[in-house]
């Protein structure tokens, strides 16, 4: 099932603008991911925020979680057209006798425009 | 450091043939293993994971199965391909536990005709 669920669907921005995309979710969770995938590749993790952390950045991106609206967001800045590619978030939440579930949502597309 | 590998990278196999397409995992050990498809668009579908070797989880029911017959190989098959198999087929690993972040191959894309 459907977890975590991103928002826009799709984005075009000019380069050197900000991008921002949110990911919204149902259940409590352990952590959320986010990755990124290339048109035609394997996705690649960019960033894990756990359950009792705010913020967290790596390089251009800065990752908010608020886990009383349940919700997160990615925000890539000074965007450039290498950053055009479909971004997912995946949570991560307990499914008893020791286990843990991920689940992807179905992502945002991103396109920088040069 | 840790690699995988998965082949072939596209596959176009006419409906009822069998399917075999193979993962492998270099420089961990006991590494879980993982199958997704993904539709056009969409978000990724676990199919299976294995905790270890001989140990498959389905996810889905469905026209395929899965092996892990070594530590860092993992198979994903088919006796008869339907034309709802087609897809982008992903092999991934992850440390330990599921909640730890996930590593994928640069995909399978199957077309069934």
């Amino acid at each position: 099932s459907q977890q975590g669920e991103e928002d826009p669907q799709a984005l075009s921005i000019q380069e050197g603008e900000n991008a921002t995309m949110n990911c919204s979710y149902k259940t409590s969770i352990n952590n959320l991911q986010w990755y990124r995938q290339n048109s035609g590749r394997g996705l690649v993790h960019l960033i894990l925020i756990r359950s009792n952390e705010r913020e967290k950045h790596s390089g251009r991106l800065r990752v908010t979680l608020d886990t009383s609206k349940k919700s997160s967001s990615l925000l890539i800045t000074a965007s450039r057209a290498a950053d055009t590619a479909s971004y997912f978030c995946a949570t991560v939440s307990y499914s008893g006798a020791g286990s843990y579930q991920l689940t992807f949502g179905k992502g945002t597309k991103l396109s920088v425009i040069p | 450091s840790q690699t995988i590998h998965q082949w072939p990278a596209t596959l176009v196999q006419p409906v009822g043939s069998p399917l075999s397409l193979e993962c492998t995992v270099e420089g961990t050990s006991n590494p879980n293993l993982y199958w997704y498809r993904q539709a056009a668009g969409r978000g990724l579908q676990l199919l299976f994971y294995s905790v270890g070797i001989g140990q498959i989880s389905s996810e889905v029911p469905q026209n395929l199965s899965a092996s892990r017959p070594q530590d860092r190989q993992f198979i994903l098959s088919s006796k008869k391909l339907l034309l709802s198999d087609s897809g982008f087929y992903l092999c991934a690993w992850s440390e330990g536990q599921h909640h730890q972040p996930q590593h994928f191959g640069d995909g399978t894309r199957l077309s069934i005709l």
